[in-house]
């Protein structure tokens, strides 16, 4: 198992374009998590699935953020119509039920100029 | 309402002890992590305490009072490689983790 796989590792996008991230989890697990952690900050909840399910979503996902996994395996983040805000670390996790134990993907920087 | 708290940074020398505390406010809550960040990378788990009381993993420990919404966790014989965000996280039933903003923790010679 490669652990947790996201790409790509650094995006830098003008404002105002759609960006997608992608997140391939660790096979086994079902659940997968998004989140977004700014510089100094710790990791700020945005959404999660339990299979195919999108079982949660913080308010900070914004009707321009959409989050889908439509197999149950791999995940997509797509942010529309990007903002200088949503420049961050955004940080993928997966674990099993239970929440014991997340594990994180490298995650994807993106810069909005 | 759910909220976590954590000192922003901390400082330390080779070799000593460091206490990194944490104070929680969550509903239903479900155990609390221990993460390390290290700059640029993601973070790896630390520790998981369900049950109050200390647990201990080498050189790291994690304590856990529930009653008291309180937990630390505990480095000693502090390596230059502990140079690190420690964060702090809170698991509600039903929901993913919540995180506190981090310690920086800064280890010197």
């Amino acid at each position: 198992d490669t652990g947790v796989s996201q790409n790509p590792r650094h995006k830098i996008t003008k404002r105002g374009q759609n960006v997608t991230f992608r997140c391939d989890p660790i096979s086994e697990h079902n659940r997968l998590y998004w989140y977004r952690q700014t510089l100094g900050q710790g990791p700020e909840f945005l959404t999660y699935f339990q299979n195919e399910a999108q079982l949660e979503k913080s308010r900070l996902l914004s009707d321009r953020f959409s989050a889908e996994r439509p197999k149950g395996s791999f995940s997509t983040l797509e942010i529309q119509r990007t903002e200088q805000g949503d420049s961050a670390m955004y940080l993928c996790a997966s674990s099993l039920p239970g929440n014991y134990g997340y594990t994180f993907g490298s995650g994807t920087r993106l810069t909005v100029v | 309402g759910q909220n976590i708290d954590q000192p922003t940074e901390m400082t330390a020398t080779e070799g000593a002890i460091v206490q990194i505390n944490c104070t929680y406010q969550t509903s239903g809550f479900n155990g609390l992590f221990w993460y390390q960040q290290h700059a640029g990378e993601a973070p790896t788990f630390l520790s998981y305490n369900v049950l109050d009381g200390l647990e201990e993993k080498g050189r790291f420990s994690s304590f856990l009072s529930r009653s008291k919404g309180y937990s630390y966790l505990l480095l000693k014989e502090l390596q230059m490689k502990d140079s690190a965000s420690y964060l702090c996280a809170a698991n509600q039933a039903g929901t993913a983790l919540i995180f506190g903003k981090g310690t920086t923790l800064s280890v010197s010679s």
